[in-house]
């Protein structure tokens, strides 16, 4: 079975600054895995995904993502942030090439102040 | 333009009630999940549908039913044996039920509804 370990509850920090929202997965085979954002009450929005290929991988609004597949980890790191990213922050693992189902983390609250 | 559309977005259970969530998708989608979201637990599968008139259980399905007569549409009633319905529920569906290197976007999400006891 999969499972998805996002290591931080709660991430502040300073508009401008830097973050990286960690994220680390368990799974006996090869997986596909996720970054989702979700503003409040609305749902989840797709940052970016890892399939297959170059282990760096660049998404929506700025965010990027590299796939370690020696360590588990699939960190979202971004250079400069702004207020508008505070938002709610998903990591998600599935089996590659299996079905389209994932199996989530329990997130990661980010909050940019001025 | 095309998305998930779930209603309503506040919903109100008394003791003893069934009450049906409704999800609608014009993405011409042929899978359709319904997930739970609490507090500090992230997002858990509660059933999800491959194809019209067939559907599978997920990880929280007891409490739970629901039907998939149509392609656009995955309606969930939450039935008085789910003893604590308080959530914020999404719907979400993907192009395939299955993910491939080829897959362009896992699942799509609609904008939830919250259900709460009265």
């Amino acid at each position: 079975a999969q499972s998805v370990t996002q290591l931080d509850s709660q991430v502040p920090v300073f508009e401008e600054a830097p973050v990286e929202l960690r994220c680390n997965y368990s799974s006996s085979v090869s997986v596909y895995l996720f970054w989702y954002v979700q503003y409040p009450n609305q749902g989840l929005q797709l940052l970016l995904k890892y399939l297959s290929g170059s282990t760096l991988v660049k998404g929506i609004n700025g965010f990027e993502a590299e796939f370690n597949k020696s360590q588990t980890s699939f960190h979202l790191r971004k250079p400069s942030v702004h207020i508008s990213d505070t938002a709610e922050y998903f990591c998600a693992v599935s089996v590659s090439g299996g079905y389209n189902k994932l199996i989530f983390g329990a997130g990661t609250r980010l909050a940019v102040h001025p | 333009d095309g998305g998930i559309t779930q209603s309503p977005k506040y919903l109100f259970r008394k003791e003893g009630q069934n009450v049906t969530l409704s999800c609608e998708q014009n993405l011409n989608h042929d899978a359709m999940y319904w997930y739970r979201q609490d507090p500090g637990q992230g997002l858990r599968l509660i059933y999800y549908s491959q194809i019209v008139n067939d559907f599978q259980k997920g990880d929280i399905a007891e409490g739970y039913s629901v039907s998939r007569e149509k392609k656009e549409s995955f309606p969930l009633t939450v039935t008085s044996a789910q003893k604590n319905p308080t959530a914020f529920y999404l719907c979400a569906s993907s192009i395939s039920p299955y993910l491939t290197g080829d897959s362009n976007q896992p699942q799509h999400f609609g904008d939830g509804t919250r259900l709460s006891i009265l």
